[in-house]
């Protein structure tokens, strides 16, 4: 079945440092959508990308979208404690959303 | 407005029982979601409604699990004879059209005994 891979799965930093996480599906998106979800919260969604070769920011968030629309990224510069959680992308393939299975940025103390 | 909202926001039952979880997602959203997220894994999804129909449901692992959204809004979450395996975060979203933008609950944190 049609799938998204998310890597890494943990990703540890220090305050300041940056944090990368990707997503590469098995097939062609039409949209690939980002969410954060806080230690006891729920998803929330960040963005959605929709053109092939897109790139977004948001502050310090940077998201791209590949030009095959099969994989995508999202780099935080100079992490804050605030980023802490765990980032999902989330695929669009027809009408169903294909969830990665998240990468979750930890701010070593 | 107001959001996404899930109740119960958690639930205990017996191995066996027979339970139900709400969802009432965000007025005129036509689409409802139900997903299911293990500590530590992604959210699984379960059954998809555009309007009062399941649009997809192959997520619904067995039989034992059923939804319904009978007046496309409010949307239920039926699992008979619980399973520990059953045990999980059950989470609703709600989008305005399709596979957009979802906009999620608190979640109903389920656990069988």
């Amino acid at each position: 079945g049609q799938q998204v891979m998310q890597i890494p799965q943990y990703q540890h930093v220090q305050e300041g440092e940056d944090f990368t996480t990707y997503c590469n599906s098995s097939t062609t998106l039409s949209n690939i959508q980002w969410y954060k979800q806080r230690p006891g919260g729920h998803p929330v969604f960040l963005i959605q990308l929709v053109k092939s070769g897109e790139v977004k920011k948001q502050k310090r968030l940077t998201f791209q979208f590949g030009e095959a629309k099969k994989n995508s990224s999202l780099h935080i510069t100079a992490t804050q404690t605030t980023d802490v959680g765990t980032y999902f992308c989330a695929g669009q393939s027809n009408y169903q959303l294909i969830w990665g299975a998240g990468t979750k940025l930890i701010i070593k103390p | 407005g107001a959001g996404v909202s899930q109740t119960p926001s958690n639930k205990v039952t017996e191995k066996g029982k027979y339970v139900e979880l709400r969802c009432d997602p965000i007025s005129g959203h036509t689409a409802l979601y139900w997903y299911r997220q293990s500590l530590g894994q992604g959210p699984e999804f379960l059954i998809y409604f555009q309007g009062t129909g399941a649009a997809d449901d192959s997520g619904l692992p067995n039989d034992r699990f059923f939804a319904v959204r009978p007046e496309g809004s409010v949307s239920t979450l039926k699992i008979q004879r619980t399973e520990r395996g059953d045990s999980a975060v059950y989470l609703c979203a709600s989008s305005e059209t399709g596979p957009d933008t979802q906009y999620f609950g608190p979640g109903t944190r389920l656990t069988v005994l």
